[in-house]
């Protein structure tokens, strides 16, 4: 069972564009959502975070909106540039539980010159 | 300051041998999480330490086995090795009480033939 679901797949965006990535989750026991970027040949490496007492939160160009209701989060990417090539995970955790991360399955995204 | 190191970095193995994994944490960090990326699964967790006990474990069968040494360095091992254990493995390390911020190690390419 799927417990993040995250869209789409695929994405490529030209350069300067905004590139959107969205996942929805079932467990409302969740409490830390937080995207992951990976590099071909690296490990994941934490981006950005948010706790679902706010709604949004921004670090340079990422930003995470986060509806509590619909149970769903995004990641934007601002002014998407080439270096953002990467594969993109969104993950969610329950803080106390069982502590484990669970992972969307992952967004590669392609953005052009 | 050393990130997670993990080790070999390639590792080729026959179907129905034994793999060893290693991972060395993060200094300070005492909790280890492993996970395995397979080609379009994303990641799927399979076993976390802490203070050299196993506090959980994913729907993994039990070939799939790990250890944590007093230095909080871990090893995975994975018996009986299948076609399908081929994948990228990764590990990860946090402090025990901000697990939150989990960083990834390089990952280990297992494949099996």
């Amino acid at each position: 069972q799927q417990q993040v679901k995250q869209s789409p797949q695929s994405l490529i965006v030209q350069k300067g564009g905004i590139s959107i990535i969205n996942c929805a989750y079932e467990n409302t026991a969740f409490d830390y959502f937080p995207w992951y970027q990976q590099f071909p040949g690296k490990g994941p490496a934490l981006l950005i975070a948010i706790r679902p007492d706010v709604s949004e939160k921004k670090e340079g160009r990422f930003t995470i909106s986060f509806n509590k209701s619909a149970k769903q989060f995004s990641l934007h990417i601002m002014d998407s540039q080439p270096g953002d090539s990467a594969t993109y995970f969104c993950a969610a955790l329950t803080q106390g539980g069982s502590e484990k991360l669970v992972f969307g399955k992952g967004t590669k995204l392609t953005v052009n010159p | 300051e050393a990130g997670v190191t993990q080790s070999p970095t390639h590792l080729i193995k026959t179907r129905g041998q034994q793999a060893t994994l290693r991972c060395s944490p993060i200094s300070g960090h005492t909790s280890v999480y492993w996970y395995q990326q397979a080609l379009g699964l994303g990641l799927q967790f399979l076993l976390w330490y802490d203070e050299g006990e196993e506090r959980n474990r994913g729907n993994f069968p039990p070939r799939f086995s790990g250890r944590q040494f007093p230095n909080y360095s871990s090893e995975l091992n994975v018996n009986a090795l299948e076609l399908e254990d081929s994948a990228l493995y990764l590990c990860a390390s946090s402090y025990r009480d901000t697990n939150t911020e989990a960083f990834f190690g390089q990952g280990t390419r297992l494949t099996v033939v």
